[in-house]
């Protein structure tokens, strides 16, 4: 079982929007920074989205990152979702109490 | 062009140590800018991240794996490594080494491709 809970499965159709949450805890989202990963399958992980919402370069402006404040939860936006766009994605952070980088169980994205 | 790149055996025998190496091309490790992360994905799981190293050789590991787990780094090779001993079933996953900041670790820019490693007798 995850630190960090993020729901199984999302589903949306070409073209509109999803959401991706990614629930934690006072000791580490709401402390630290959230990433967001996407991972094909079959090849590693990429980053998407660093410090709660900058993107690195190269990664289109349709991947948004936010974080409610000290609540933690950190949230996954893309828009105009692509049939490439279909793929695992992990949120990820420090743990204080565990001393330790944790992820999320990953969330399967469908475009249907 | 940043890129890390896994090697080691694919098959362990079990309570036997894994030894995996991490070769970092087009950065130099020496310029002490990051981390140096291993995180592995059993088949079909999510992602676990194992510990870092620092290029000063500071490490900082897993709480649950620590006793069975050491990185190292050679700056003269631009490569760090992995020792995980006493490995059972429960070991075997993809590994990846990865580049996390050096303030913010958990913040993986670059990935190895990962590399499979089955524990098995």
């Amino acid at each position: 079982q995850s630190v960090l809970t993020q729901p199984p499965s999302v589903s949306a159709a070409p073209g509109q929007k999803v959401t991706i949450s990614c629930s934690g805890s006072s000791s580490n989202i709401g402390d630290n920074y959230v990433s967001w990963y996407q991972q094909l399958p079959g090849t590693a992980p990429k980053l998407l989205i660093y410090e709660n919402n900058k993107r690195p370069s190269g990664i289109p402006d349709r991947f948004s990152g936010s974080k409610s404040g000290t609540s933690g939860t950190g949230t996954l936006g893309i828009t105009g979702l692509q049939t490439g766009d279909e793929a695992e994605y992990y949120c990820g952070t420090w743990d204080n109490i565990l001393s330790a980088v944790v992820f999320g169980g990953g969330t399967k994205l469908t475009v249907l | 062009q940043v890129q890390l790149q896994e090697s080691g055996p694919g098959l362990v025998k079990p309570s036997q140590t894994l030894s995996l190496t991490c070769a970092v091309s087009g950065d130099s490790m020496s310029s002490g800018g990051y981390s140096w992360s291993w995180i592995r994905q059993p088949p079909g799981k999510g992602l676990e991240w194992i510990g870092y190293i620092y290029y000063s050789g500071i490490t900082h590991y897993k709480p649950s794996l620590k006793s069975r787990l050491s990185i190292s780094v050679d700056t003269s090779k631009n490569q760090f490594s992995l020792n995980l001993s006493s490995v059972t079933a429960a070991d075997t996953a993809v590994y990846y080494c990865a580049r996390g900041g050096v303030r913010v670790v958990d913040e993986f820019d670059y990935w190895g491709r990962g590399t499979l490693v089955t524990v098995s007798s």
